[in-house]
């Protein structure tokens, strides 16, 4: 069985330009919720996705925007990057948008230069 | 806004001793918790979970306390192993959405 999924692995952009992370669920997993993970602290909360809906937005511009597919993957864009949007972005998937364990992908590293 | 943190930023233990790494939580409501390990260039990983109307729950060579009175939780690892060295979190788990603490670096010494 194939876990969660995220691409690309690595990324190296420059301040300005766009971005966009792509993350398949595990299958049967209709909820994916995005984090970013700067280095030396824990996740924070982005979005989460249910059934095509967002459940859920962190403290976050509107530079990030997200969005779900009817096939449950979900892509994470960000806009006019600055060099504090460099981390990991990790993505996580649960049965539904309810009290459960995630699973997480191996996240996609962003550098912005 | 609710917050969660770890009181020990790093833990050195020797292989085969017992590790505990504790947490705090700010949001009395909070219901259900997740302790989770992060290796080197790898995504969390899920270790145990607890709800409120338990107290203590075990896996295997794990152990989470909840002390819902102090809002403080502990993961307790057994005969701890070389394999065991990585960043664990804890996070407050509410629909879907995890509150992440910034970690606990667990070295275990041979």
């Amino acid at each position: 069985d194939a876990g969660v999924t995220q691409s690309p692995t690595h990324l190296i952009k420059t301040r300005g330009q766009h971005v966009t992370l792509r993350c398949s669920p595990i299958s049967g997993h209709k909820s994916v919720s995005w984090y970013q993970q700067v280095l030396g602290q824990g996740p924070q909360f982005i979005f989460q996705y249910y059934e095509k809906e967002e459940r859920g937005r962190g403290n976050f511009p509107d530079r990030f925007s997200a969005r779900q597919f009817p096939n449950y993957s979900s892509e994470l864009n960000v806009n006019a990057l600055l060099l504090g949007d460099s981390a990991l972005y990790l993505c996580a998937s649960t049965w539904e948008g309810a009290n459960t364990e995630a699973f997480f992908g191996q996240g996609t590293r962003l550098t912005v230069v | 806004g609710e917050s969660v943190g770890l009181h020990l930023p790093t833990l050195s233990v020797q292989e085969g001793d017992n590790s505990i790494i504790n947490c705090a939580y700010s949001n009395s409501a909070s219901d259900y918790f997740i302790w989770y390990k992060q290796e080197s260039g790898k995504g969390p990983q899920f270790i145990i979970d607890i709800r409120s109307n338990m107290d203590k729950r075990q896996g295997q060579r794990v152990t989470v306390l909840l002390n819902k009175t102090v809002k403080h939780l502990s993961l307790q690892i057994a005969a701890t192993q070389p394999g065991d060295s990585a960043v664990y979190f804890c996070a407050e788990a509410n629909a879907g959405k995890s509150t992440f603490g910034d970690g606990t670096t667990l070295t275990v010494k041979p």
